[in-house]
């Protein structure tokens, strides 16, 4: 059974900051891992998606990389901004599945 | 390019009353999938359904929750007979068919509160 983690569960950080999001997962059998924002009361925004042959995806000021072996991917966010606070949450899709398992998440205060 | 549109954005309910969320999948994405989130958890998945199939359901209830994908029109999730514990934010994604590595796109989700 595929169990997803996301460490920390809460952060605060001064604007600027560079800072790293945990996701480790338990099933190594994934078709890709896919990460997320959301705002309060909002929907989804998909962010960075990772396919399983890939080691890591970049967007702007986002970086997301992928360990298979190891069961863990990072979420990198560099010079972090008030627009950033928001609910981050990392999923990921099994081999042979079609569910999209989805971690807890990680709600980030990024302080003025 | 309209993404996935849910409808209603909020639902209230009394208890024993049914409640029928509708979602309209991107164009060209026919498969859909439904998501329960209560408050501070994260996403449980609920079913996963292509036009006209139920795919994997091993995420519902087994009593009251329905899903349907028709031929034509949204897909639906109805919960028959609500109770409070059915409060919860209920969101909808599609993806297109046979792009196993394509992402989810999400809807803005349904807000279901029982009274």
């Amino acid at each position: 059974k595929q169990e997803v983690t996301q460490i920390p569960a809460a952060l605060s950080v001064p604007e600027g900051e560079n800072l790293v999001l945990n996701c480790s997962f338990t099933d190594s059998a994934i078709y890709n891992l896919q990460w997320f924002r959301q705002d309060p009361g909002k929907g989804l925004t998909s962010l960075l998606l990772i396919q399983s042959s890939q080691r890591e995806q970049t967007s702007g000021r986002l970086n997301a990389s992928l360990d298979k072996s190891s069961g863990r991917s990072t979420l990198y966010i560099a010079a972090s901004q008030p627009g950033d606070s928001a609910t981050y949450l990392c999923a990921v899709k099994r081999t042979g599945g079609f569910k999209t398992i989805f971690g807890a998440g990680t709600r980030l205060f990024v302080k003025a | 390019n309209a993404g996935v549109m849910q409808n209603p954005r909020h639902l209230v309910r009394r208890r024993g009353q049914e409640a029928r969320l509708r979602c309209s999948p991107m164009k060209g994405h026919s498969h859909v999938y439904w998501y329960r989130q209560l408050p501070e958890e994260g996403l449980k998945f609920m079913v996963y359904l292509q036009k006209e199939n139920i795919i994997d359901e091993s995420g519902m209830p087994k009593e009251r929750f329905s899903a349907e994908f028709p031929k034509e029109g949204p897909s639906i999730l109805r919960i028959q007979q609500v109770v409070r514990g059915d409060s919860a934010a209920y969101f909808c994604a599609s993806s297109p068919e046979g792009i196993e590595n394509s992402p989810l796109h999400f809807g803005n989700g349904t807000r279901l509160t029982v009274t």
